[in-house]
């Protein structure tokens, strides 16, 4: 099973600030990597696929990057409906796995 | 506009068989994948299985030998048994919908099943 490794586990920014994600996975998994976003209550919500591919509707102050086994999501200038939950999920392997989680919170 | 809808008991005992339903409106769940995915309270997503239109299924080994999916295309519905529970397995489950195997484009709202005596 890939294992995923987020960092770090809660940031803590003002709105305006540059957020940026990290997400290691335990072996090659190129381009195999989806960023998920999720508030309370609500079911996660992909952001990006592919490591650097926008779904459909997603802001473009959302952008990811990375290759191999180290990914990144960037959220260039926050929002306040940004502050929530983020996932890494890979689809290189089977099962489908999701990293622990960042939560940006408002500093 | 799709819609995703979980359904079925909010309490199940430990040992017992836990029954979920998931019902797609607003399109037809033929040509979809349909995928279980559950969340135990403060912790990540994690991916249960799916359950192609055709009935094949493919599940997470973890789980596989407690989990059954089936899909009934007449109803617009496919659904979730899991069976000989414990307390590990409470969690917001969620059912969910994509064109391929490993995506998930529709979700539903989630549906938290606790187990407990």
């Amino acid at each position: 099973e890939i294992v995923l490794t987020q960092s770090p586990a809660t940031l803590s920014l003002s709105p305006g600030e540059r957020a940026t994600l990290s997400c290691r996975a335990s072996q090659n998994i190129s381009p195999y990597l989806a960023w998920f976003q999720q508030k309370p209550g609500q079911a996660p919500r992909l952001l990006i696929y592919d490591a650097s591919n926008r779904a459909t509707g997603i802001p473009a102050r959302f952008s990811g990057s990375g290759s191999g086994a180290v990914f990144t999501l960037t959220i260039s200038s926050l929002e306040p409906e940004d502050f929530a939950i983020y996932y890494c999920q890979q689809r290189s392997m089977w099962p489908l796995t999701f990293g622990g989680g960042t939560k940006v919170e408002i500093k | 506009q799709v819609q995703l809808q979980e359904s079925g008991p909010g309490l199940v005992k430990p040992s017992e068989t836990l029954s979920l339903i998931c019902t797609v409106s607003g399109g037809s769940i033929s040509g979809y994948y349909g995928s279980w995915i559950r969340q135990p309270p403060g912790k990540s997503p994690v991916w249960i299985g799916y359950i192609r239109y055709s009935g094949d299924t493919n599940y997470n080994f973890s789980l596989k030998s407690r989990v059954t999916m089936s899909i009934d295309t007449s109803k617009n519905q496919f659904s979730l048994k899991l069976n000989s529970v414990s307390t590990a397995d409470t969690a917001v489950y969620y059912c969910a919908i994509g064109r391929a195997y490993d995506s998930w484009d529709y979700w539903g709202q989630g549906s938290l099943v606790t187990v407990s005596s």
